[in-house]
């Protein structure tokens, strides 16, 4: 199975502030990658397909950049509801794996 | 908009089968595949698997031996059954959209399955 980690596992930062998770395989995937946004009690979101694709409905602030093993997330400017964990998670083959994630919080 | 809703026992005892179903409305489900992740509390996603609407399936190989996924296409359904549960079974499960390249765009509600005697 391809082995997601991201890091780092919790962050803290503030309303305003750019912060960049980032993830890594440990293969290379290409640019099969999607991140997700997950709030408690919720289902995950998608945010990011094809390690850059922004989906629709989710805010300009968010862009993801990477190929091969390593990709990023960045969020612009944090606005309250972006607190939260976000996963990664490889495309590329099955079994589908996600990253253990990031836990963002103020 | 796709609307995937689960539904089945909340609790399933111990060497058990644990069966959930999710029905999918707002969007025909050909062309799609259909999937069930799950979550332990307090730790990361896991994907188990899925189903397109011929019937084929893609399973995970930890869950090999142990799960079912089918769809009834007529009902606008599909389901996941999961034998010989343990208490390391006990997380969310959710039903989910795969478009077909694994890009996982529309999620159930999740449903928390506790395994206990």
């Amino acid at each position: 199975d391809i082995q997601m980690t991201q890091s780092p596992s919790s962050l803290s930062a503030s309303v305003g502030d750019t912060v960049t998770l980032t993830c890594r395989a440990n293969e290379n995937i290409k640019k099969f990658l999607s991140w997700f946004q997950q709030t408690p009690g919720a289902a995950p979101k998608l945010l990011i397909s094809v390690a850059s694709g922004l989906r629709n409905g989710v805010p300009s602030r968010f862009s993801g950049t990477g190929s091969g093993t390593d990709f990023s997330l960045t969020i612009n400017s944090l606005q309250p509801d972006d607190f939260a964990t976000y996963y990664c998670q490889q495309t590329y083959k099955t079994p589908y794996t996600f990253g253990e994630g990031t836990k963002l919080d103020i | 908009q796709v609307h995937l809703q689960e539904s089945g026992p909340r609790l399933v005892r111990p060497s058990e089968t644990l069966s959930l179903t999710c029905g999918v409305s707002g969007d025909s489900m050909r062309t799609y595949y259909w999937s069930w992740i799950r979550q332990p509390p307090g730790k990361p996603l896991e994907w188990i698997g899925y189903v397109y609407t011929t019937g084929r399936t893609n399973y995970n190989p930890s869950f090999k031996s142990r799960v079912a996924i089918s769809v009834d296409t007529s009902k606008n359904e599909f389901s996941l059954k999961l034998t010989s549960v343990t208490t390391a079974d006990t997380a969310v499960y959710y039903c989910a959209r795969d478009d077909t390249t694994g890009v996982i765009d529309f999620w159930g509600q999740g449903t928390l399955v506790t395994v206990s005697s």
